[in-house]
């Protein structure tokens, strides 16, 4: 069974700056296998990434997503006040059961 | 557009069982796999189940595994979610998710959520 990590727990940010949030699997996994999904409060989740790097219809080219094996990353090159949401890898597609890992709290100051 | 809707949470006791239904509209249904996640309150999200798109594959969480049961009927573009035995810790928004068959895009649209409330 595959476990994810998240690290930070919460981070508190200036719009404008960079930020990378990232999110550990307890087993190598296929690139194929990770997203990466935002929450804002009172909202379903929205996705962002799938396939570790590529991203969702609609989904600014400032949301970028890396990594491989175990260790994956998500990017906002440039804060904006509107990115303050939780933000939560998952893993799903290759065998179940598919986790979420814990999230990520980012706030904009 | 594509939507998916729950229904069917509420307010119910320990012990009881319960049925949650999401309703699909705006894309083939039967195209799709079917999650089902949950949120308990100010918690992460924790995913329950899925279901393959013809119903003949389904998985479940270890900390569900008996107890839920993930179902669909492709006629009616619906999803269901039987919990039973419900306990205070079922607590949570039930979300539905769906993922295209067989091409790795992801949980692309969710529903709003139904709230489950397990309290006497």
């Amino acid at each position: 069974e595959i476990v994810l990590t998240q690290s930070p727990g919460t981070l508190s940010l200036s719009p404008g700056e960079r930020v990378t949030l990232s999110c550990r699997a307890s087993e190598s996994v296929s690139n194929s296998y990770i997203a990466w999904f935002q929450q804002k409060p009172g909202q379903a989740p929205m996705l962002l990434i799938y396939g570790a790097s590529t991203r969702a219809t609609g989904v600014p080219p400032r949301f970028s997503g890396g990594g491989y094996g175990t260790d994956f990353t998500l990017t906002i090159s440039r804060l904006e006040p509107a990115d303050s949401a939780v933000y939560y890898c998952q893993y799903f597609g290759g065998l179940p059961p598919f986790a979420f890992g814990p999230g990520t709290k980012v706030e904009i100051k | 557009q594509v939507q998916l809707v729950e229904s069917g949470g509420g307010v119910v006791q320990p012990g009881t069982s319960l049925r949650l239904s999401c309703g699909a509209s705006g894309f083939t249904f039967s195209d799709y796999g079917m999650h089902w996640v949950r949120q308990a309150p100010g918690k992460g999200l924790e995913w329950l189940a899925i279901i393959f798109y013809d119903g003949n594959s389904k998985y479940y969480a270890e900390s569900v595994k008996g107890r839920f049961t993930i179902s669909r009927d492709n006629s009616k573009d619906t999803l269901y979610l039987q919990i039973n035995s419900l306990r205070a810790e079922d607590t949570a928004i039930y979300f539905c998710a769906r993922e295209k068959r067989g091409e790795l895009l992801g949980l692309d649209y969710w529903g709003q959520g139904t709230l489950v409330t397990v309290s006497s």
